[in-house]
C-alpha cells in the first residue's frame, strides 16, 4: 500500500459545480496536510493547511481532515475556470519530508 | 519577504552529457533545501533534501547527485544523463524553526532527454 494515495482523475465539471476532491493516507504520524495547486508548467503553490483533525475554511476552498479513516479531502465551491489546476495533497509527520499523492487533475468548463 | 530562483527553466539535453541544476533562496537563513522530480503520471518524487551546508540527504539511488555549497544554495547534478531523468525538477524550501513540512517552491525546470 502506498502511504499517499490521490485519484489522478482527470476531473471535469462545470463552471458554478461543488468540487470535492480527496487522499487516503497509511502513515497514522501523519499530522500536517497541505493542499497544493499547480498550475500547467509552474511549481505547486500552497493553498490550505491543516494541522491534526477538522475542518479550515478559506474563502471557496475548505479542507477536511479525518484521521481516524485517514481521510483528506478539499472542497471547492462555486468553482471557476481559473480553479482548473492539477491539486495536491501532501502531508508530514512533523520536520520531516512531506509525502505528496500523485496529484488531481481539475478542469472546470465555463 | 522570501522569493526562490530557478534555473535554467528549460532544458534539453542528450543522453550522456552533464547536467547542473541551480537553486537559490533569497530573505531567509538557514533553510531546509529540497529537489523533487515530477514525471507524468507518477506525481512528486523527493530525489534530495538537505539541512544545512554540505549535509545531503538521498532518498532514491539514482544518475543524480546534489551539493549545497552555501547556505542558501542547492545543485543537482548529473555527470551522464539517462533518458529516465526526462522531466520537471523543482527546487523548494522551508524554515528549519518550523516543523511544519510546509513546502515553498521554484518555477520548475524542465529536463528533456533525446
Amino acid at each position: 500500500q502506498k502511504e499517499v494515495e490521490q485519484d489522478p482523475g482527470p476531473l471535469s465539471v462545470p463552471e458554478g459545480a461543488i468540487v470535492s476532491l480527496n487522499c487516503t493516507y497509511s502513515n497514522s504520524a501523519f499530522q500536517y496536510f497541505m493542499w497544493y495547486r499547480q498550475y500547467s508548467r509552474k511549481g505547486p503553490e500552497l493553498l490550505m493547511y491543516t494541522y491534526s483533525s477538522g475542518n479550515k475554511e478559506d474563502g471557496r476552498f475548505t479542507a477536511q481532515v479525518d484521521k481516524s479513516s485517514k481521510y483528506i479531502s478539499l472542497f471547492i465551491r462555486d468553482s471557476q475556470p481559473s480553479d482548473s489546476a492539477t491539486y495536491l495533497c501532501a502531508m508530514s509527520s512533523g520536520n520531516t519530508p512531506l509525502v505528496f499523492g500523485k496529484g488531481t487533475r481539475l478542469s472546470v468548463i465555463a | 519577504s522570501q522569493t526562490i530562483h530557478q534555473w535554467p527553466a528549460t532544458l534539453v539535453q542528450p543522453v550522456g552529457s552533464p547536467l547542473s541544476l541551480e537553486c537559490t533562496v533569497e530573505g531567509t537563513s538557514n533553510p531546509n533545501l529540497y529537489w523533487y522530480r515530477q514525471a507524468a503520471g507518477r506525481g512528486l518524487q523527493l530525489l534530495f533534501y538537505s539541512v544545512g551546508i554540505g549535509q545531503i540527504s538521498s532518498e532514491v539511488p539514482q544518475n543524480l547527485s546534489a551539493s549545497r555549497p552555501q547556505d542558501r544554495q542547492f545543485i543537482l547534478s548529473s555527470k551522464k544523463l539517462l533518458l529516465s531523468d526526462s522531466g520537471f525538477y523543482l527546487c523548494a524550501w522551508n524554515r528549519r524553526e518550523i516543523g511544519t513540512g510546509e513546502l515553498f517552491f521554484g518555477e520548475g525546470s524542465r529536463l528533456t532527454v533525446l
